[in-house]
């Protein structure tokens, strides 16, 4: 799976929209752009993925540039119970895949700030 | 609906000791994954068990096992264990069959060996 690089950190005002980045500058054609979030002491939590179109759900909005070599992840209105470590992960994509073979890296500690 | 169950949550254990953790995943979900987090870093994938046969496994020692019942429950063996095994071990489960999926993690087992 391809590698990803996050910024280590990052803060965002309440009710402010939060940007996540990610590089994933190797990526292939066939490799999806997923992301969860890990709240402190609980287990990681999906939030949305994405191959090459923008995807939205009720949680986030992920948008990939066109040569998907990068994304970012969208909080709208970011809450205090946003503050996590955020993963983006490359993963592709195989028949009879089970989704849960997952490689995180670092991610991006993201602090809301009141 | 029940989420991935681990147990036990919590679990002090003495260098050299053998250690077994359970985990329980979603209904209907046929695949286990196993994964390690030490303190400030992300999860460090395993194994991962589909059907009852490991599909999957990371760059761990031959100290650590594991198996997937017929319930598909699964267990997670350390033995010999050394201060460095002390972490967050997850599970995730996921649905199988589809060529992409989410993982649904666990709360973890914090195992701290002294």
């Amino acid at each position: 799976d391809a590698k990803t690089t996050q910024p280590p950190s990052m803060d965002c005002a309440e009710g402010r929209a939060a940007n996540l980045p990610c590089n994933h500058s190797t990526i292939s054609g066939n490799e999806y752009v997923y992301w969860y979030r890990q709240i402190h002491s609980q287990g990681p939590q999906y939030i949305i993925h994405g191959l090459k179109n923008n995807e939205t759900n009720e949680m986030a909005s992920l948008i990939i540039t066109e040569d998907r070599k990068s994304s970012t992840l969208i909080l709208p209105h970011a809450t205090l119970r946003d503050t996590a470590v955020y993963y983006c992960i490359v993963r592709v994509a195989k028949v009879l895949d089970a989704g849960n073979m997952l490689t995180f890296g670092g991610g991006t500690r993201l602090m809301v700030k009141p | 609906d029940a989420g991935v169950t681990q147990s036990p949550t919590h679990l002090i254990k003495t260098r050299g000791q053998q250690v077994t953790l359970r985990c329980s995943p979603i209904s209907g979900h046929k695949s286990v994954s196993w994964y390690q987090q030490v303190l400030g870093q992300g999860p460090q994938f395993i194994f991962q068990y589909y059907e009852k046969e490991e599909r999957g496994r990371g760059n761990f020692p031959d100290r650590f096992s594991a198996r997937q019942f017929p319930n598909y429950s699964s267990e997670l063996n350390v033995n010999a264990l050394l201060l460095g095994d002390s972490a967050l071990y997850l599970c995730a489960s996921s649905f199988s069959g589809t060529t992409n999926t989410e993982a649904f993690f666990g709360q973890g087992t914090r195992l701290t060996v002294v």
